[in-house]
Order: C-alpha cells, then structure tokens, then sequence
C-alpha cells in the first residue's frame, strides 16, 4: 500500500519562473493538503482540494494555485516564483469524515530552491 | 490569530532520560492538537491526537496531555532512545479546521 508520494524531490528554479509540484495521496484517501515549510519554521497551511474542489486556503497569495484530478491527486502551482518561496513543499492526504479526516499522512516533500 | 510556541527550540539529552516537550497557544478555542514527528528532510508523522474534549492521550513511550483552559500542551517521552531523534512538532486546530504549527523542537538523544 503506498504512501503519499510526491514529486520531484528536488528543484531549483530562477526568480520569475514558474513550478508545478505533484502529489499522489495514500490509497483511499479522498483529500489533499499542501503546506509550505520554511527552514527552521512549522510547516503554513497553503490550501486543501477535496472533489476537485478548492475547500480550505491558508494565507497565501494567488501565485499559488492547485488542481485536485479524479483519481485524487492533486498539483501545486507557483506563478511568478520570489525567493522567498524557496522551501520544503508538504502534501498531506486524509479521508472525509468522522475522526479519521484529523489524520493526516505526509509525503515526504519537494524542496524548491529559487535563485 | 492563533500562535503556538514550542519550548524548548533544542535539546539534547544522553539516552534513557525522560523528557517533556512543551507547547503552548494563545487561542483556546480549539477543534483538537497533534503531535507530529519529522525526521531530517523527511515528512511529518503523526503521534498523537488530542480531541478538544479529551485530557490525554498515550501511545506506547508517548503520552501527551491537554489544558484548555491554560492554553498548554505537553509531551512525555519516557526512557528515550536514540532513534527518538528528530524534531518534534505540535499543531493546533480551531474553529476554521486550519492547523497552525508551532516551529517545534528538535531533539537530539545521545547513546
């Protein structure tokens, strides 16, 4: 049974460009979570897509952007990339409903590094 | 706005000794808060759920406790080993079911 696999590992990019992080959730899980974790900081709550849907957004600008597909997984864009959104990028997957949806399992990251 | 802070940022202590991680939150109006563990470039893993409801929760070596009222949590490792090693996070959820984290506290145990 895999786990939340996300993907690239790793990637640097250049000021102005823009990057697509993908995230595959555990087998039966309907909802996704992404969140940005700067060195040294807790991760921030970026937004979470349950049935393709946007549901929930964390105090981000609109540069970030996501897409939930039928089969569950779901895409972090980042327009317009700033140096500061060099950082671990997180997805988390969970099931809707009952104590279950609190939780929450994580990939392992995208580390993006902006130049 | 909620904040949580964890203390200490750092510890580090030899093997065997018990420890108590803190974690505190300035809003009490909580929906639940979840102690995670996240390894050196690695995700996070959860090790404790603790329903806003509830006083404590146990899990093998791990017990953590709740205070509403006080805005506090803690987090009790008992006889710790070296594998134990890692940062250790607290998350809080409120009323808009967005969890906030604290920036946690890393923890070294030494053989």
């Amino acid at each position: 049974d895999a786990g939340v696999t996300q993907s690239p590992t790793h990637l640097i990019k250049t000021r102005g460009q823009q990057v697509t992080l993908r995230c595959s959730p555990k087998s039966g899980h309907d909802t996704v979570s992404w969140y940005q974790q700067a060195l040294g900081q807790g991760p921030q709550f970026i937004f979470q897509y349950y049935e393709e849907e946007e549901r929930q957004r964390g105090n981000f600008p609109d540069r970030f952007s996501g897409h939930q597909f039928p089969n569950y997984s779901s895409e972090l864009n980042v327009n317009a990339l700033l140096l500061g959104d060099s950082a671990l990028y997180l997805c988390a997957s969970s099931l809707v409903g009952g104590i279950s949806e609190n939780i929450q399992y994580f990939g392992a990251g995208t580390r993006l590094s902006v130049l | 706005k909620q904040e949580v802070t964890q203390i200490p940022a750092a510890l580090s202590v030899p093997e065997g000794e018990n420890l108590v991680l803190n974690c505190s939150f300035t809003d009490s109006a909580i929906y639940n808060l979840q102690w995670f563990r996240q390894d050196p470039g690695k995700g996070l893993t959860s090790l404790l759920l603790i329903q806003s409801s509830q006083r404590e929760q146990t899990s093998g070596r791990l017990n953590a406790s709740l205070d509403k009222s006080s805005g506090r949590s803690t987090l009790y490792i008992a006889a710790s080993q070296p594998g134990d090693s890692a940062t250790y996070l607290c998350a809080v959820k409120g009323g808009s079911y967005i969890p906030t984290f604290g920036r946690g506290t890393s923890l070294i145990v030494h053989p």
